[in-house]
């Protein structure tokens, strides 16, 4: 069974940072590119990055380009998100998702609370 | 980026009646190669989202064969045959066509009458 477990998430003033972790199990990690996709509260979902297998690409949206960071260890199967200069609109339910490799993402982590308030 | 327009944004159901979707994309999301990348997930108040269709209309496993999915170029439609009590959710298109900017439409709450 694929699992993907998030943690790492909390309360962070603005300006701050914070890393998230996603442990995933059940499945060939290094087959699979990984995203990350956020949903403010009471809000829609959003992609937020990607990155491919072997980690050597990672593609961000605009609006965290340059302020958060994704990477794996593919030797822990664990993906990572570090966001820097956090704001009040990061604040989200943040998901590790599973690109299945068709245009779409066939598992999600049950997604970790990043309150950004001061 | 491709905008993923839903409507309508909330439907009320009676039980056992059918419910339907419609999803417009502002670019047709066929891929050069040849397939379309539109899926429909399931969120239940207070879990995640759930895929219940890819590729315009494979059902995932496990999906009650209720839900079904159709459509081409950049008009798309998800219908459940018969609501039931289980089915209330919000439920959202993604276009997979654009990478890696794969976006969402905004919803659609559907509750039981």
């Amino acid at each position: 069974e694929v699992q993907l477990v998030e943690s790492g998430g909390g309360l962070v003033q603005p300006g701050g940072s914070l890393r998230l972790s996603c442990a995933a199990s059940g499945f060939t990690f290094t087959d699979y590119t990984m995203h990350w996709v956020r949903q403010a509260p009471g809000k829609g979902l959003e992609y937020v990055s990607a990155i491919d297998p072997d980690g050597g690409n990672t593609y961000y949206a605009n609006f965290v380009k340059d302020r958060f960071t994704i990477s794996r260890d593919n030797s822990k199967n664990t993906l990572y998100l570090q966001m820097g200069s956090l704001r009040a609109d990061d604040m989200a339910v943040y998901y590790c998702v599973r690109h299945d490799g068709w245009g779409s993402y066939d598992s999600w982590g049950q997604g970790i609370l990043v309150t950004v308030s001061s | 980026d491709i905008v993923m327009t839903q409507s309508p944004l909330s439907l009320s159901v009676t039980l056992g009646q059918p419910a339907s979707i419609s999803c417009r994309s502002s670019q047709s999301l066929v891929h050069s190669d040849g397939n379309t990348f539109l899926s429909w997930f399931q969120q239940r108040p207070g879990q995640s989202p759930r895929r219940l269709i890819y590729k315009v209309s494979n059902r995932d496993s496990g999906v009650p064969d209720r839900f079904s999915g159709s459509g081409s170029g950049t008009d798309f439609t998800l219908k459940i045959s018969r609501v039931e009590a289980e089915d209330v959710a919000v439920y959202y298109c993604m276009q997979g066509a654009d990478w890696p900017s794969w976006t969402f439409g905004q919803g659609t709450k559907v509750e039981i009458k």
